[in-house]
């Protein structure tokens, strides 16, 4: 498609459950981004892939967040037993190409609450 | 920490009035882009300045840049309430592959 599409819109998940985020990039977009928004502010990268392969991962708070994006499928973001500092807005954002070129597109977020 | 950071973090003005955002950066780079979040959206991409460039245009946007003193103006001229949203500028640190925003500059425009 020609957005990048996020699912869900809102998740509502109490402390300590797990939290899956999708997102389909643009097609024809072979990098996919995420960045956590807290409170209507900074953007924080988690991570980012090249195609289905992991292109940077040194915002990921590994203990409890993964992320996948396999061929043919949307990619995902999934956090494990999930804290009330987790509730944010994630983005997921592609690009066309590499790097400093490239300007990203971005999705319209998933709001993540932990209760 | 964040590689840019916006100035001033809130502004609001009045329809026809210009808006100028700051932005300062810390390490070299190979471009510049701003981008803007409407309320409860993700964020669009604006206009993108090379490091080589010192001034370019879209529209009513001018963006300015000065890597000697690091830092960037985004200009946005005769504004319209539709301009209301919060501006992020964003740079690749020099060898990184991920984009770096600033904290954002939350622009109001009253009709």
């Amino acid at each position: 498609g020609e957005e990048v599409a996020q699912t869900p819109k809102h998740l509502v998940r109490g402390e300590g459950q797990k939290a899956k985020l999708y997102c389909a990039p643009i097609k024809g977009h072979s990098y996919v981004f995420w960045y956590q928004q807290v409170l209507k502010n900074e953007f924080k990268f988690l991570i980012s892939f090249q195609n289905e392969n992991v292109f940077d991962e040194t915002g990921m708070p590994k203990e409890r967040f993964s992320a996948k994006c396999l061929p043919n499928s949307p990619c995902s973001l999934e956090i494990q037993a999930t804290k009330l500092e987790d509730s944010a807005v994630y983005f997921c954002a592609s690009s066309q190409w590499q790097g400093a070129g490239s300007p990203l597109h971005f999705g319209n977020g998933t709001r993540l609450t932990v209760t | 920490s964040q590689q840019g950071e916006e100035d001033p973090q809130a502004l609001s003005i009045q329809e026809g009035e210009n808006a100028t955002m700051n932005c300062s950066y810390k390490t070299s780079i190979n471009n510049l882009q701003w981008y803007r979040q409407n309320s409860g959206r993700g964020l669009v991409h604006l206009i993108l300045i090379r490091s080589n460039e010192r001034e370019k245009h879209s529209g009513r946007l001018r963006v300015t840049l000065d890597t000697s003193k690091k830092s960037s103006s985004l200009l946005i001229t005769a504004s319209r309430a539709a301009d209301t949203a919060s501006y992020f500028c964003a740079t690749f640190q020099g060898g990184s592959e991920k984009l770096v925003f600033g904290k954002g500059t939350k622009l109001t425009v009253n009709p």
